[in-house]
């Protein structure tokens, strides 16, 4: 079976970058899912989409990060990473490694999540 | 704001039936396959309906979901205490492009 586990720093100062990776354990990564995505919750909102990448290494970001988003993939590893650069406060959520195990519907149905890192942002 | 427009909270008594809404459009909902999440504080989010209306492996047939034009419905009949959780539609827009969720709906069961 399948496992994410999102780590990485739960404190990052203002203006600095967010880095979080995710470690896909059970299977390797690409043979379970063409794509792997970073999903995020702020205190008391809702889910956010942030970005997925695929096997090709081609992403696709949410366009309202874009410009501050770089998702990166290290095969050998079976590992994904998220860097968020120029974090404030409005950055501070749980953030969620997600994918798609393949032949099991659409891709963007995400059946398989990591149980999420708390990462504040502070002044 | 969300993209996909969902009510914050539906509440009903446990073995009755709720119906949650997510309402898009045709960029959205209507042209793109719709998800449903459970999400429990402090766990990762449950996807309980793919692609409109299919169940995934271990998600009992009291959850159904439904989608007509540019609105997506999930039911739950035989409302049970363990159901309590908040919910969320996705779907895929294709003008941002980009993945997009609802606002979330808490559901009470009383």
């Amino acid at each position: 079976q399948v496992q994410l586990q999102e780590s990485g720093p739960g404190l990052v100062k203002a203006s600095q970058t967010l880095s979080l990776t995710c470690t896909v354990s059970g299977d390797s990564m690409f043979t379970f899912s063409h794509y792997w995505s970073w999903i995020r919750q702020p205190a008391g909102r809702g889910l956010e989409w942030i970005g997925r990448i695929s096997s090709s290494g081609s992403t696709y970001y949410n366009p309202s990060l874009k410009s501050r988003v770089t998702i990166s993939v290290d095969k050998s590893r079976n590992q994904f990473s998220l860097g968020l650069t120029s974090v404030t406060a409005a950055d501070t959520a749980v953030y969620y490694c997600a994918g798609r195990q393949r032949g099991q519907g659409d891709i963007d149905g995400l059946d398989v999540w990591g149980q999420g890192a708390a990462v504040s942002v502070s002044s | 704001q969300s993209v996909l427009t969902q009510p914050p909270s539906v509440s009903a008594a446990p073995g009755q039936t709720v119906a949650i809404s997510c309402s898009g459009g045709s960029s959205n909902i209507e042209t793109n396959f719709v998800f449903w999440y459970q999400h429990l504080p402090g766990t990762a989010p449950k996807l309980v309906i793919t692609d409109d209306d299919r169940r995934p492996s271990g998600i009992p047939a009291r959850l159904s979901g439904s989608k007509s034009g540019t609105s997506a419905t999930l039911r739950i009949t035989g409302l049970q205490t363990g159901d309590e959780a908040d919910y969320y539609c996705g779907s895929w827009d294709t003008v941002l492009p980009g993945l997009v969720f609802g606002g979330g709906t808490r559901l009470t069961v009383l």
